[in-house]
């Protein structure tokens, strides 16, 4: 275990739904991420807080809404979702300014139908 | 923008044999390199970082080089075992920008 805890662990949604994802760490850190990977991709950086505020914004479309209520806890938040959208989503931590040591929950495996 | 590729996108070996998994950046101007490990179902584990200004790394069965000016890593695992059996990503983070840049990944199967 990494100390970073991701639920839901499988999600189907239809495109009309509205859905979040939760992140939770225990490990003291100040700086989350999301990240999206798709088959046969890079995973790609979506957002970045740092010390609850977001400092990175990916050019991520509006349809995914991130919070981070404090450190330890950061949400995606989904609605009108695409099919292209099926991607299995991570979450990371690290302590700031160590961009580079992040730990990794399980994801969320994300199927829009 | 910078690049990084991991070839061959899968590997099958037999158990008992020593591989290399490469992986190539497209800018040289790399802060370090990791080298991590993805399970099914579950998240990446950072198996070997190699600063800059290193050449190899290694921990265990695991050693891990750096090439800066050819933009190439190698992660070298010997004996190989079937629980070696993961998917292996590279990531190098560059300076003035700390983001870690990931490859698309080597799904490696340790035939027993």
């Amino acid at each position: 275990e990494t100390g970073v805890t991701q639920t839901p662990r499988h999600l189907v949604m239809g495109m009309t739904n509205k859905k979040s994802l939760k992140c939770e760490q225990h490990l003291g850190h100040n700086a989350m991420y999301w990240y999206k990977q798709s088959a046969k991709k890079p995973l790609e950086l979506m957002f970045v807080y740092n010390f609850k505020e977001q400092t990175e914004n990916n050019s991520v479309p509006s349809r995914f809404s991130p919070e981070c209520p404090n450190s330890s806890h950061l949400f995606l938040h989904l609605h009108t979702l695409q099919p292209e959208d099926s991607a299995l989503y991570l979450c990371a931590s690290s302590q700031p300014p160590n961009q580079e040591t992040q730990y990794f929950g399980p994801g969320t495996r994300l199927l829009v139908l | 923008k910078q690049e990084v590729t991991q070839i061959p996108a899968a590997l099958s070996v037999p158990e008992g044999e020593n591989l290399v998994l490469n992986c190539s950046f497209t800018d040289s101007a790399i802060y370090n390199l990791q080298w991590f490990r993805q399970d099914p179902g579950k998240g990446l584990t950072s198996l070997l970082l190699i600063q800059s200004s290193q050449r190899e790394q290694t921990s265990g069965r695991l050693n891990a080089s750096l090439d800066k000016s050819s933009g190439r890593s190698t992660l070298y695992i010997a004996a190989s075992q079937p629980g070696d059996s993961a998917t292996y990503l590279c990531a190098v983070t560059n300076f003035g920008n700390e983001k870690l840049t990931f490859g698309t990944g080597t799904r490696l199967t340790i035939i027993p």
